[in-house]
């Protein structure tokens, strides 16, 4: 079956601007989590959805947001870049929440993010 | 946020070579998870462990969840060239409400 699809693969923006990036997630997984990856901090935990709510959210800014739709794709949107905000944002999906001890995540490739 | 400990963070091998590479936290981890990036790639699972003292292997990788749930290590038998990439340890807490907390990555480099 089809993986943990992930769009766009690459994208380059200016500070200010704002970004959406899209998950689509393995046929039948409900839950949806999505990390930032950078070589300073490593990965880091963004914000968990199920059934179209958020569960669980990391230590991230308002800035950073995130929905999930009735089919379970998701999306997340950083507003008013910064350059900090440059790194690889990795989405996961699991068949129910990581909370019920169901961690199995499988990976997309990620939607990699540069801000000039 | 939090991070796990994991060393070493580069590890420069022979092929053929065992490889060995470990996590530790000062909490306390109901899950211990290790996976694998290559390049351009999302990580890949490659073992879940699930109860202190569980000792699971996945072909030639072995991992172990400690016995004070602290700490995890990963071990690899007769490295080949495709073992190359970056490995992560990964722990969960009860409840899973902050999400996996990552290591900062082993990266193996193997010499033919």
């Amino acid at each position: 079956k089809a993986g943990v699809t992930q769009t766009p693969r690459y994208l380059i923006k200016t500070r200010g601007q704002q970004v959406t990036l899209s998950c689509s997630p393995i046929s039948g997984h409900r839950s949806v989590s999505w990390y930032q990856q950078t070589p300073g901090q490593g990965l880091q935990f963004l914000f968990e959805y199920f059934s179209e709510t958020q569960r669980n959210k990391g230590n991230f800014p308002g800035r950073f947001s995130g929905r999930q739709f009735s089919n379970s794709r998701s999306e997340m949107n950083v507003s008013t870049l910064e350059l900090g905000d440059s790194a690889l944002y990795l989405c996961a999906s699991s068949l129910t929440t990581t909370a019920s001890g169901a961690n199995v995540l499988t990976f997309g490739a990620g939607s990699r993010l540069t801000v000039l | 946020g939090q991070q796990l400990n994991q060393s070493p963070q580069s590890m420069f091998i022979q092929e053929g070579e065992d490889v060995s590479m470990n996590c530790t936290s000062s909490s306390i981890f109901n899950t211990w998870l290790w996976y694998k990036q290559d390049p351009g790639e999302g990580p890949v699972l490659l073992i879940a462990l699930y109860k202190a003292g569980e000792l699971t292997s996945n072909g030639r990788l072995t991992a172990q969840f400690g016995i004070t749930r602290k700490d995890s290590f990963l071990n690899i038998s007769a490295s080949i060239p495709s073992d190359v990439g970056i490995y992560f340890c990964a722990g969960q807490r009860g409840g899973g409400a902050d999400g996996l907390t990552f290591g900062k990555g082993t990266h193996l480099i193997i010499q033919p």
